[in-house]
């Protein structure tokens, strides 16, 4: 069965330092993998995707994530945070049988010191 | 020009009730679906209907029934409705490139 692990539920840096948020997966074929952001009262936004193709993906607003499938890991890092990125980050694995289904992760809380 | 629209933003109800929630996408998606946020922010599929099909049912209590009158709508029917169902409710949609776009979703309070 697919699933994905966030291994924080809380993450503080201050504004400037590196972001580093940890998503580990499980999956019995190649994944597609995906990072989600949800800042407060607001829906889902798409800050990037792999789909097999580069290990390194990079999204949107600096962040960028690698795939390593011998650490079944797909960790999100941004090298400089900015206050707007305090928000919910969600890892997400997709399964298909018949449609592709969503299994998401617990979520990061990232807050950020100015 | 919102690719995925919910209705209404905020419901807030008593116990018993019934209620909806309209779902609406004009990204000419095939495949539109719905998930529950709870109040530790855990989102869980709901259901998911491929070109007006029921594809994926979530063992959801059947309280809860979706409907779609056409495939670019997606409308959320919740019957007695229950202190638990307290959440928020987002409508997402896809077509086969499997990536999902997603609604502002609805602040759902039952008092």
């Amino acid at each position: 069965a697919q699933s994905v692990t966030q291994l924080d539920s809380h993450v503080s840096v201050s504004e400037g330092t590196p972001v580093l948020l940890r998503c580990n997966y499980s999956s019995s074929y190649s994944p597609s993998l995906f990072w989600y952001v949800q800042h407060p009262n607001k829906g889902l936004q798409l800050l990037l995707k792999y789909t097999s193709a580069a290990t390194l993906v990079k999204g949107i607003n600096g962040f960028e994530a690698e795939f390593k499938k011998s650490e079944t890991s797909f960790h999100l890092t941004k090298p400089s945070a900015h206050m707007s990125d305090a928000a919910e980050y969600f890892c997400v694995v997709s399964t298909y049988s018949g449609t592709y289904k969503y299994i998401f992760g617990t979520g990061t809380r990232l807050k950020v010191l100015a | 020009d919102t690719a995925v629209s919910q209705t209404p933003k905020y419901l807030v109800t008593q116990m018993g009730n019934d209620k909806s929630i309209k779902c609406e996408q004009n990204l000419g998606h095939d495949t539109m679906y719905w998930y529950k946020q709870d109040s530790k922010k855990f989102l869980k599929i709901m259901f998911s209907y491929n070109n007006k099909e029921l594809i994926i049912n979530e063992t959801v209590p059947n309280r809860f029934s979706p409907k779609s009158p056409d495939k670019a709508h997606l409308n959320l029917h919740i019957n007695s409705l229950e202190l638990g169902d307290s959440a928020v409710y987002f409508c997402a949609s896809s077509q086969d490139i499997n990536e999902q776009f997603f609604g502002p979703g609805t602040r759902l309070t039952v008092l």
